[in-house]
């Protein structure tokens, strides 16, 4: 089946690095995606690694290994703003999504 | 400007009546998906659609029921045979291609019964 694991929750102070981390299982993979939530608005689409490596994108990086079905979110110079879920998300013809990790930044 | 949008963004149902969210999208997207989520909770697949008139059950399908007559259009019917339909409904639209995950979202509707 389909799947995607990522931790419940996070949390950091300012100005430090978070890394999410996202398995994911299924039987087509096409690539890896992360969407950002800040509670009670609409996921807003972050980052996407089609083949292995790191991408960056300002303070946020993603990466993907394909072979370790693994991906992870960097997060650096957090700063309060960045209080939010993170959800990783794959499309297999369905767009699915894991459970997302809540990022708590603390002053 | 293009986007997706969704309405009503409140919703109050009664017990035992049907209710029909909106969504529409002016982005030329062939694909559109709704999501459930609950407090706390991460993206529950509804129903998803790839093509006009053609649409398939996601994960948690029962009591809900959709239509797609019209590229830009998805509306969701919540029924009254979906026993806890308290939520936070949200419409997304994407390219069809497999990998396409750069998706957009409406901003939600928030569907409370009373």
């Amino acid at each position: 089946g389909q799947s995607l694991e990522q931790p419940s929750e996070v949390t950091a102070v300012e100005g430090a690095i978070v890394q999410i981390n996202c398995t994911y299982q299924t039987s087509g993979f096409y690539g890896l995606s992360w969407y950002q939530q800040h509670d009670g608005g609409a996921p807003t689409f972050l980052s996407y690694n089609a083949l292995d490596g790191l991408e960056e994108t300002g303070r946020f990086s993603s990466f993907l290994s394909r072979s370790d079905s693994y991906g992870y979110l960097l997060l650096q110079e957090l700063q309060m703003k960045d209080s939010a879920s993170y959800f990783c998300a794959f499309n297999d013809y369905k767009l699915s999504f894991g459970a997302g990790t809540t990022v708590t930044v603390r002053a | 400007d293009g986007g997706i949008t969704q309405s009503p963004k409140y919703l109050f149902r009664k017990e035992g009546q049907n209710v029909t969210l909106s969504c529409e999208q002016n982005l030329n997207h062939d694909a559109m998906y709704w999501y459930r989520q609950d407090p706390g909770q991460g993206l529950r697949l509804i129903y998803y659609s790839q093509i006009v008139n053609d649409f398939q059950k996601g994960d948690i399908a029962e009591g809900y029921s959709v239509s797609r007559e019209k590229k830009e259009s998805f509306p969701l019917t919540v029924t009254s045979a979906q026993k806890n339909p308290t939520a936070f409904y949200l419409c997304a639209s994407s390219g069809r291609d497999r990998g396409d995950t750069e998706a957009f979202f409406g901003q939600g509707t928030r569907l409370t019964v009373v």
